[in-house]
């Protein structure tokens, strides 16, 4: 059963505290994306990565660090430095070079501070 | 990347025909036009892509006139479970097919 796989569903962090949320992929993607979703707003870029070992600064990069060391994993640390991260994280990942990308999204991990 | 802008809210009824239309003018020649509905705590799922004219699928249709400034989102026959935010969005790989922007989207209500 192909598809995205964010862990876990709901995250708490403390102050100071670096967390990091889950993504994997079976779909064979290249490409993989970071999104932070406020309430009642759209979806804003945090990183994205078109290949293993490289990957860009979406819109809103301070405060979160990811990897890509392999192609089905793209894990998101939430820094300390982050100072509001409550919001819904949504990852997603899509065939490169193809239009603009369809991106298949996973189910998301709602982030809290305690 | 070019923006968009969409209504924020329309309500329908059941059964009836929605059109939702998204104005980008600043559209590149390059640039695919895509259609995405996200439920609420949920990921956005990929409703329809098209480049010009009218492409159809099993969904939804997408209507894009010849200036291609604009794009129209059509639902027929809406059901309760259609209630959902659709996002309009637009680019390509020159404009940096990677790197996407959601705006706030349209919230559609069916009411029964």
């Amino acid at each position: 059963d192909g598809g995205i796989t964010q862990s876990p569903k709901y995250l708490f962090r403390k102050e100071g505290q670096n967390v990091t949320l889950s993504c994997e992929q079976n779909l064979n993607h290249d490409a993989m994306y970071w999104y932070r979703q406020d309430p009642g707003q759209g979806l804003r870029l945090i990183y994205y990565s078109q290949i293993v070992n490289d990957f860009q600064k979406g819109d809103i990069a301070e405060g979160y660090s990811v990897s890509r060391e392999k192609k089905e994993s793209f894990p998101l640390t939430v820094t300390s430095a982050q100072k509001n991260p409550t919001a819904f994280y949504l990852c997603a990942s899509s065939i490169a070079g193809k239009k603009l990308n369809i991106q298949y999204f996973g189910a998301g991990t709602r982030l809290s501070v305690l | 990347l070019a923006k968009t802008t969409q209504p924020i809210s329309m309500d329908s009824y059941e059964g009836q025909e929605v059109n939702i239309t998204c104005s980008h003018n600043n559209i590149a020649t390059n640039d695919y036009i895509t259609w995405y509905q996200q439920f609420p705590s949920q990921g956005p799922r990929f409703i329809i892509q098209g480049y010009k004219t009218k492409v159809t699928n099993e969904v939804a249709s997408l209507f894009i006139p010849a200036d291609r400034k604009s794009s129209t989102l059509s639902l027929p026959r809406v059901s309760l479970s259609d209630t959902a935010v659709y996002y309009c969005l637009v680019g390509g790989l020159d404009t940096g097919g990677f790197k996407t922007i959601f705006g706030a989207g349209t919230r559609l209500f069916v009411k029964a």
